[in-house]
């Protein structure tokens, strides 16, 4: 079965710091994953996915078929970046199961 | 357009009342999902349909039914509330007429359940 883990429950880093979370997946095929981001009192929302090799606010996220990771990386971290962050692994073929991780709370201090 | 609109915002109902989470989309997407979000579970998949008359089971589907009328609406029914299912439930949506590879996810605002 798919998995995603997301190791940390919380990520607390200071501004202008660099930041990774981890997200470690499990599927034997294809993989098609996603970071998606709520912030505080607002619905959650695709960051960035591994197909489209896209940087949004700053963010990248590189797929690492070898050990099965799309960690997220920011070189330098905004204050305006603490939320909640979830991988997800996509619907692959033969299934539209979306699987998400547990989530990884940035926080970015001043 | 509105995208994912789900009501009510918060609920409070006694152990084993019954309700029914409303979620619509106007985007005209044909997958429709329900999650259930838990502090350090994550975002867990409870039913999703296809397309309007198909639905399936998710992950943690006991205690709750779904069905699809229309390709606009995707009501999450609780039939016994128990404390257990005491959640923020959220609704997306995401269109299949892409790449399979290409989905995005919309989703709702929530919807923050207790049950006493």
């Amino acid at each position: 079965a798919q998995r995603v883990t997301q190791p940390e429950k919380l990520l607390s880093v200071f501004k202008g710091a660099p930041v990774e979370l981890k997200c470690n997946y499990s599927y034997s095929g294809s993989p098609e994953l996603f970071w998606y981001v709520q912030y505080s009192r607002q619905r959650l929302q695709l960051l960035l996915r591994h197909i489209s090799r896209e940087s949004i606010k700053g963010f990248t996220a590189d797929l690492n078929k070898g050990e099965t990771s799309f960690h997220l990386k920011k070189p330098f971290a905004q204050e305006e970046d603490s939320a909640m962050y979830y991988c997800a692994h996509g619907r692959a073929s033969g299934t539209y199961k979306y699987i998400f991780g547990t989530g990884t709370r940035l926080k970015v201090l001043a | 357009n509105a995208g994912v609109t789900q009501t009510p915002k918060f609920q409070v109902l006694k152990t084993g009342q019954s309700m029914t989470l409303q979620c619509a989309q106007d985007m005209n997407h044909e997958y429709m999902s329900w999650y259930r979000q838990d502090p350090g579970m994550g975002l867990r998949l409870i039913h999703y349909s296809v397309g309007a008359g198909i639905t399936d089971q998710g992950e943690v589907p006991n205690g709750y039914n779904v069905s699809r009328s229309t390709t606009e609406d995707f009501p999450l029914r609780l039939l016994s509330a128990a404390p257990s299912q005491t959640s923020v439930y959220f609704c997306a949506s995401t269109s299949l007429s892409g790449a399979w590879f290409s989905d995005t996810q919309y989703f709702g605002p929530g919807t923050r359940l207790t049950v006493l």
